[in-house]
């Protein structure tokens, strides 16, 4: 079945590089989404890649994509408080317009 | 452009109590979607509408109901509230295929005591 996995908690400091890491278990899946939300407010897409790429980049938001391990990345360079959040991982899948997300990663970026 | 809006922004219910949310979106998107948010659950969904007319279960239907009224609005509705059902609830729409970027609405939170 499907299924999306993430770690819970993440912390890093101001200006570090921040790692988000997503594994997810079915090799149908169409695209894959990142999602950030801040407390109190709704889901914001931030980013997604297709099956077959291997990496995005937009700005300081990196996507790496591994097909082979199921693995996919968040990377977000220049760390700001701002970017304290919950991110989520999401999959779909061919033809179908639902998707499965994973739990989130609280990122909590210290000054 | 307002994007996806829900009402209320929150609620207090009893046991046993019936209510309606509402959301609406001005994006013209054919597909919309209810979710609930519980801490430690991530999110599930309870059901979406793949076009203005039909509606199906996601993965925690019971005890919900839908409508999708027009394009633009899709309700969810709670017959009989019960206290499991306390939760902050959002609405999405998506854009079409194939890579249905989803919007969020701001969210409702509800209580059930």
């Amino acid at each position: 079945g499907e299924d999306v996995e993430q770690s819970l908690f993440l912390s890093v400091r101001e200006g570090d590089s921040s790692v988000i890491n997503c594994t997810y278990t079915d090799s149908s899946s169409t695209y894959l989404y990142w999602y950030k939300q801040e407390p109190g407010a709704g889901l914001q897409l931030l980013t997604y890649i297709f099956s077959n790429m291997d990496m995005k980049q937009d700005q300081r938001l990196t996507v790496l994509l591994n097909k082979k391990d199921k693995h996919l990345s968040l990377r977000i360079a220049d760390t700001q408080t701002g970017d304290s959040a919950i991110y989520f991982c999401a999959e779909s899948y061919s033809g179908y317009s639902t998707l499965t997300f994973g739990k989130g990663t609280m990122l909590l970026v210290s000054p | 452009n307002a994007g996806v809006t829900q009402t209320p922004k929150f609620q207090v219910l009893k046991t046993g109590q019936s209510m309606t949310l509402q959301c609406a979106q001005d994006m013209n998107h054919n597909s919309m979607y209810w979710y609930r948010q519980d801490p430690g659950m991530g999110l599930r969904l309870i059901y979406y509408s793949a076009s203005e007319g039909t509606t199906d279960k996601g993965e925690v239907p019971n005890g919900y109901n839908v409508s999708r009224l027009n394009k633009r609005e899709f309700s969810l509705r709670l017959e009989s509230a019960a206290p499991s059902q306390t939760s902050v609830y959002f609405c999405a729409s998506s854009t079409e295929g194939p890579t249905y970027e989803q919007y969020f609405g701001p969210g409702t939170r509800l209580t059930v005591t």
